[in-house]
């Protein structure tokens, strides 16, 4: 069965530095992948989409790489703040019209 | 900006009772979903709705549940007999056809004793 795995339930990182995050994927070959991020208490908001032909992404200090190779996606947080503090979801789509399920997430603190 | 919008935003109900939660997805979106998120645990996908009929669900979306576009606004998820395990937090979506994002309420809490 299709399955949607992201690196580690938190993830501790310096106020300052790169945090990045994995999220992999296997029995399915996604032609997108989006990330959102989810506060708690609060409902995920929609941050990027690659496609499997985009190898990066970019969006200000967001970084998404796609790996179709590996099965694996790439978030990264540059000049990480403790804003960034939250849980970031996966999900990858066999097309643009698929359900969107989520990975469980990767909580991240930026610590100050 | 243009937003889903969720009522309510707390509901408590004994076990055994009907609950409905309503939503309004963003006005020219056409397809819309509700997804669960038990304390703790992952957010879970229970249905897509298109054309005015379930395009999708999941195998939590049993016969308990059902979902309705009664007007041209409201979208709405009905657990008819509700159980303990229910009590989760519900979120409701919509899609921009064009960039493919989904735009989430801010959620419903249900609370069942």
């Amino acid at each position: 069965s299709q399955k949607i795995e992201q690196n580690s339930e938190a993830l501790n990182i310096q106020e300052g530095k790169t945090a990045t995050l994995t999220c992999n994927y296997t029995n399915y070959s996604p032609a997108y992948l989006q990330w959102y991020r989810q506060d708690p208490g609060r409902g995920p908001v929609f941050l990027l989409l690659i496609r499997e032909n985009e190898k990066e992404k970019r969006k200000e200090r967001l970084k998404v790489t796609f790996d179709t190779t590996l099965k694996q996606s790439l978030f990264h947080i540059t000049a990480s703040q403790p804003a960034d503090s939250a849980t970031y979801l996966c999900a990858p789509l066999m097309n643009r019209d698929d359900k969107i399920i989520f990975g469980k997430g990767t909580r991240l603190h930026i610590l100050p | 900006e243009p937003e889903v919008t969720q009522t309510p935003s707390h509901q408590v109900t004994q076990m055994g009772q009907e609950v409905i939660l309503r939503c309004v997805p963003i006005s020219n979106h056409l397809y819309f979903y509700w997804y669960r998120q038990i304390l703790g645990q992952k957010v879970e996908f229970l249905v897509s709705f298109y054309n005015n009929e379930i395009s999708e669900k999941s195998e939590i979306f049993d016969d308990q549940f059902s979902v309705e576009r009664p007007d041209g606004s409201n979208f709405t998820l009905k657990i008819r007999s509700t159980k303990l395990e229910d009590s989760a937090m519900y979120f409701c979506a919509s899609r921009d056809d064009l960039t493919g994002e989904l735009f989430f309420g801010e959620g419903s809490r249900l609370t069942v004793l």
